[in-house]
């Protein structure tokens, strides 16, 4: 069945960098666009913007341009999002969810606190 | 922008009633090719979003069929016939037809 696991909870001090993970399996990884989508906690959902998963294009919406780089591991199945110089207001939830957001991740809890 | 707007804040039902959720578009969701790019999504505590409806009135696979979707051009609506307690949670409305795609506020749905 297709299945999005995302990577564990981080913990990260502000100004650091973070890495999360999303493998995909059960079906062609490079066939189906990936999004991202962030939820603070209490709030609602907010999509950061997605990668074609063919090209390695990504697309981000412009409160996600700068600090923020969707990437690819194709040969693994796998879409990356990397924040960095992290703030206090990245604490969050990061969901990954593939084409039209049919399926998503299990979402990876992001904290950011001294 | 376009900005989605649902209706209402929380709604509690009794079991075996029915619920309706509105959810309005700032602009058009049609697109040329004959699709209306709306969407619907439950989120369950602590889970992550689930989709139920997919472009405004295509019933997601495994979703019951209690679930059902319709509209115009702008305006939707999620029904939910004889409501279960499993249905608990936020459901959300997005559209999908134009970057940044963007969704409701939420609606919350609990069980008298």
């Amino acid at each position: 069945q297709i299945q999005l696991v995302q990577s564990g909870p981080e913990l990260k001090k502000p100004g650091e960098s973070v890495k999360i993970s999303c493998k995909a399996s059960g079906y062609t990884f490079t066939d189906y666009a990936m999004h991202w989508v962030k939820q603070a906690p209490g709030k609602g959902l907010k999509w950061m913007g997605w990668i074609n998963t063919y090209t390695g294009k990504p697309t981000y919406a412009d409160d996600f341009k700068g600090r923020f780089v969707f990437s690819l591991e194709a040969s693994a199945s796998t879409a990356n999002l990397q924040i960095s110089n992290l703030k206090n207001e990245d604490t969050a939830t990061y969901f990954c969810a593939r084409s039209e957001m049919y399926t998503w991740g299990q979402g990876a809890s992001v904290t950011v606190s001294s | 922008d376009i900005v989605m707007t649902q209706a209402p804040l929380s709604v509690s039902v009794t079991p075996g009633e029915s619920a309706s959720i509105s959810c309005r578009s700032s602009k058009s969701l049609l697109h040329s090719n004959g699709i209306t790019y709306v969407y619907w999504y439950l989120q369950k505590p602590g889970k992550s979003p689930q989709l139920l409806i997919y472009r405004m009135s295509n019933l997601a696979s495994g979703v019951p069929d209690r679930f059902s979707g319709s509209g115009s051009e702008t305006d939707f609506t999620l029904k939910i016939s004889r409501v279960e307690a499993e249905d608990v949670g936020i459901y959300y409305c997005g559209q999908l037809l134009e970057n940044p795609l963007t969704f409701g506020s939420g609606t919350k749905l609990e069980i008298k």
